[in-house]
């Protein structure tokens, strides 16, 4: 467990559809960071959250968006879902919003677009 | 957009073989980590070298940085088939973000 829990572990969805992807940062991390991992894109950085504002911006589409709450979660939501968005994302965290440390990743969400 | 790419694409060696992987990346950085993926999991940091040092050891682990040609080497000595994963170098050319590379996937045979 590395302390990093994102939930659902697993989603199928329909085209068209929303979804919300949830992340709890390892404790005493600030800053959040969402990752989309497929086979033909690699690893892309979509955004990042540091104590609940918004730090960083990635390859992230319109139909995406993100939040931190006061309590450091953050949730990732993906609207009008297409083919295309199936991949595994990851959600990170880091002290203080620096990668100086390292950062430290949950087990992914695996999104399915049928 | 992917910062750095790794050499080769995929490596298959026996047990107790050395494993050697490289990065190259583009921009100037502040630092170069290397995290591990096992099949379909979460990505577990490895090891991190600042840009001024030049090698760095963590148990079966050598990293190598050479700024000038913008490249990184991961040396894993005396390989197992827990090994067994895709490995990621990753930059932070700007702010505080890690841009991953393409990844080198590992297979150590028994």
């Amino acid at each position: 467990d590395s302390g990093v829990t994102q939930t659902p572990k697993h989603l199928i969805t329909a085209t068209g559809q929303r979804v919300t992807l949830r992340c709890s940062p390892r404790s005493g991390d600030l800053s959040v960071y969402w990752y989309q991992q497929s086979l033909d894109q690699g690893l892309q950085f979509l955004i990042q959250y540091y104590n609940g504002e918004e730090r960083a911006k990635g390859n992230i589409l319109e139909r995406f968006s993100a939040q931190q709450f006061p309590d450091l979660h953050s949730e990732l939501n993906l609207s009008s879902l297409e083919l295309g968005d199936s991949a595994l994302y990851f959600c990170a965290s880091s002290v203080q919003g620096r990668s100086t440390y390292g950062y430290t990743f949950g087990s992914g969400t695996r999104l399915t677009v049928v | 957009s992917q910062q750095g790419e790794e050499d080769p694409q995929a490596l298959s060696i026996q047990e107790g073989e050395n494993a050697t992987m490289n990065c190259s990346y583009k921009t100037s950085i502040n630092n170069l980590q290397w995290y591990r993926q096992n099949s379909g999991r979460g990505l577990v940091h490895l090891i991190l070298i600042r840009s001024n040092e030049r090698e760095k050891h963590s148990g079966r682990l050598r990293v190598t940085l050479d700024t000038s040609k913008k490249s990184s080497s991961l040396l894993i000595t005396a390989s197992r088939a827990a090994d067994t994963a895709s490995y990621f170098c990753a930059t932070d050319a700007d702010t505080d973000k890690l841009i991953f590379g393409t990844g080198t996937r590992l297979q150590v045979f028994p």
